[in-house]
């Protein structure tokens, strides 16, 4: 089954914080793997993606096929920070599957 | 990365009436693709649609339900048909990476309510 697993609704952090946002992912093939943010009244838009291995307003994700996972992670968390953030796996037939969200809240 | 035109962006509507979405790209791709994402759900894939041939419909999602256009490759549209309360969610459209060349873009989203 294809499936992709966010097991936090809400993740809550103080500024400075380091943070990490867990994906887990069940698919047959190679994974595509993305993370997607939502601010605030904005439209969702890509954050990074693994096969790039860069890093976007500090954020890195590692793809672990070992553990079918994909974190999202940032050292020094930021109140601009705070967003809804998505998981999500494209498959061979260019579909997104997108994991249930988790909302990060960075308090002062 | 491709900019995307979607309205309306919000609207309440009656039910058992229809309600249109309109999705315009300011670049030509191939697969366009319309989700779903109900209140406080996360976003579920109702159809691709392809320039030049009929939509792919996901599993739960019929095309008498929503019916999809693609006249070509910059514009795509989504009739919500026969509305009920349980239509009420926010419509997305998006568009295929590799056209655009880096990562999926969507629209802004069509807030719709059904009263």
């Amino acid at each position: 089954a294809q499936r992709v697993t966010q097991p936090e609704k809400l993740l809550s952090v103080f500024k400075g914080a380091p943070v990490e946002l867990k994906c887990n992912y069940s698919y047959s093939g190679s994974p595509e793997l993305f993370w997607y943010v939502q601010y605030s009244r904005q439209r969702l838009q890509l954050l990074l993606r693994h096969i790039s291995r860069e890093s976007i307003k500090g954020f890195t994700a590692d793809l672990n096929k070992g553990e079918t996972s994909f974190h999202l992670k940032k050292p020094f968390a930021q109140e601009e920070d705070s967003a809804m953030y998505y998981c999500a796996l494209q498959t061979n037939t260019d579909k997104l599957i997108f994991g249930t969200g988790t909302r990060l809240q960075v308090f002062p | 990365s491709a900019v995307i035109s979607q309205k309306p962006s919000r609207d309440i509507c009656q039910r058992g009436t229809s309600l249109t979405i309109q999705c315009q790209v300011d670049s030509q791709v191939t697969m366009m693709f319309w989700y779903r994402q109900q209140p406080g759900q996360s976003l579920t894939l109702i159809a691709t649609a392809n320039q030049g041939s009929e939509a792919t419909y996901e599993s739960g999602f019929v095309i008498d339900k929503f019916p999809i256009s693609r006249p070509n490759l910059t514009f795509s549209t989504l009739t919500v048909s026969n509305m009920s309360p349980e239509d009420s969610s926010i419509y997305l459209c998006s568009v295929n990476p590799w056209d655009i060349g880096y990562g999926y873009t969507f629209g802004s989203g069509t807030r719709l309510t059904v009263v």
